[in-house]
């Protein structure tokens, strides 16, 4: 069974602070993406890579996949309370033609 | 273009009654999943369809959850009967089926069931 684990679980910071967020597998997958979610609504994908080693930038967030794709982070610099949410990585198995793997989330409050 | 849409958003039942939840994807997408998604457990794939059939149900709970897609602009889940256990957000998601299979989810459907 393939499997996402997202650390930290919960990240509770000020305004203006950096931090990162981190996806790890066993397993290597096709493309990875990531999704931002408010409360009371559903996830919104943010980005997708696909190649090992592929960084995007996004504003202030970056995503960068690991060389093996295997792994996966999410850094957001001089985060604002508007980055409060739950993160979620997601990743596609080669082996598989449409169903994501999900990680648990990792919930951010940035407080002002 | 509309996204997901979902009805209803939320929904209070009793134990041992019969909900059903609805779901209308983007148009022109293929894909269609139904998740649940819990504090304790996260977002959990229930059932996904690739031109309106089920390709794979291995994470729909017990019988007592069915889905159906009777066409490319609809799709039900259901349960019957209901337990408190049950209590969750439910979310549809559709999929154009490109390469990286970006997912876009509904606002969800939540279920007390009392």
């Amino acid at each position: 069974t393939q499997l996402l684990e997202q650390s930290p679980q919960f990240l509770s910071i000020q305004e203006g602070e950096n931090l990162t967020v981190y996806c790890n597998s066993s397993s290597v997958f096709s493309s990875l993406q990531w999704y931002r979610q408010e409360p009371g609504e559903g996830p919104v994908l943010l980005v997708t890579v696909v190649t090992g080693g592929e960084v995007k930038k996004l504003k202030r967030l970056t995503f960068q996949f690991g060389d093996a794709r295997k792994d996966s982070s999410l850094h957001i610099t001089a985060a604002q309370p508007g980055d409060t949410g739950l993160y979620l990585c997601a990743g596609r198995s080669s082996s598989n033609t449409g169903k994501l793997i999900f990680g648990q989330g990792t919930t951010l409050q940035v407080k002002p | 273009d509309a996204g997901v849409i979902q009805s209803p958003r939320h929904e209070v039942t009793e134990m041992g009654q019969e909900v059903t939840l609805r779901c209308k994807p983007i148009s022109g997408h293929d894909y269609l999943f139904w998740y649940r998604q819990t504090m304790m457990r996260g977002l959990e794939l229930l059932i996904y369809f690739n031109n309106n059939v089920p390709i794979d149900d291995s994470g729909m709970p017990e019988d007592r959850f069915s889905a159906k897609m009777p066409n490319a602009s609809f799709s039900t889940l259901k349960i019957q009967p209901s337990e408190p256990r049950d209590s969750a957000v439910y979310f549809c998601a559709s999929s154009d089926g490109t390469a990286t299979y970006e997912q876009y989810f509904g606002p969800g459907t939540r279920l007390t069931v009392t």
